[in-house]
């Protein structure tokens, strides 16, 4: 079955001690992203990629790292999380940009709290 | 940097009733592509339509049809005889396709209500 998996899909966490948040796609997808869904806002991409070791920064980057090492995964790296980085992330990932391979498709979410 | 506007923070409809949702974005790309999602309560992230710019014709899925006016950069949908499923949270987007290729962003919007 085609899909974006994200793991985990529920965090509690503290301030300061780094997590990873892991996003796979078996349908052999070119372009990655991460996006971040607070209360009353839509969904912002925090970091996208448009091929293995090839990223660019979204509109809400600070605080966050990623890498594409491989053409599946692309992990989202809090290196000391803080608590205004609560929120709702969400992994999205593309064939391509032309026509139907720009449609997205997305994980399930990882809901992520910081105390 | 683009934007994406969504006006309407709520809307309702009485089911078997048509509704249309505003969508407006600034943009000084030429080429780029229009989305709008349905996020239901589960929060998963289901894609309803998608138009390209370069496209004079509007798209349309079954009931749902946008209203796409390039000049004016709006980009609405309507949902033709609403049905109780149709309640949700639907977000319209915008996805670069040259300068920025693969960068996105989403207005911040509109919960449905669908009235039986």
């Amino acid at each position: 079955e085609a899909q974006v998996t994200q793991n985990p899909r529920y965090l509690i966490t503290v301030t300061g001690k780094k997590l990873t948040v892991t996003c796979s796609q078996n349908m052999n997808h070119e372009y990655m992203s991460w996006y971040r869904q607070d209360p009353g806002l839509g969904l912002r991409q925090i970091y996208y990629s448009m091929n293995v070791e090839v990223t660019d920064k979204g509109d809400v980057p600070e605080g966050y790292k990623v890498s594409r090492k491989e053409k599946r995964n692309f992990p989202l790296i809090l290196e000391s999380p803080s608590p205004n980085q609560t929120s709702l992330y969400f992994c999205a990932s593309s064939l391509g940009l032309s026509g139907s391979k720009n449609i997205q498709y997305f994980g399930a979410g990882t809901r992520l709290s910081v105390l | 940097a683009q934007t994406v506007t969504q006006s309407q923070p709520e809307m309702s409809v009485q089911e078997a009733e048509t509704v249309t949702l505003s969508c407006t974005y600034d943009t000084s790309e030429s080429d780029y592509y229009l989305f709008w999602y349905k996020q239901p309560p589960s929060r998963q992230m289901i894609l309803v339509i998608r138009q390209e710019a370069y496209k004079q014709q509007n798209a349309t899925e079954n009931r749902f049809s946008v209203n796409f006016q390039k000049a004016a950069k709006s980009f609405s949908l309507k949902i033709s005889d609403s049905q109780l499923g149709d309640a949700a949270m639907y977000f319209c987007a915008y996805r670069s396709f040259n300068t920025n290729a693969g960068k996105s962003t989403f207005g911040d919007g509109t919960t449905l209500t669908v009235k039986p």
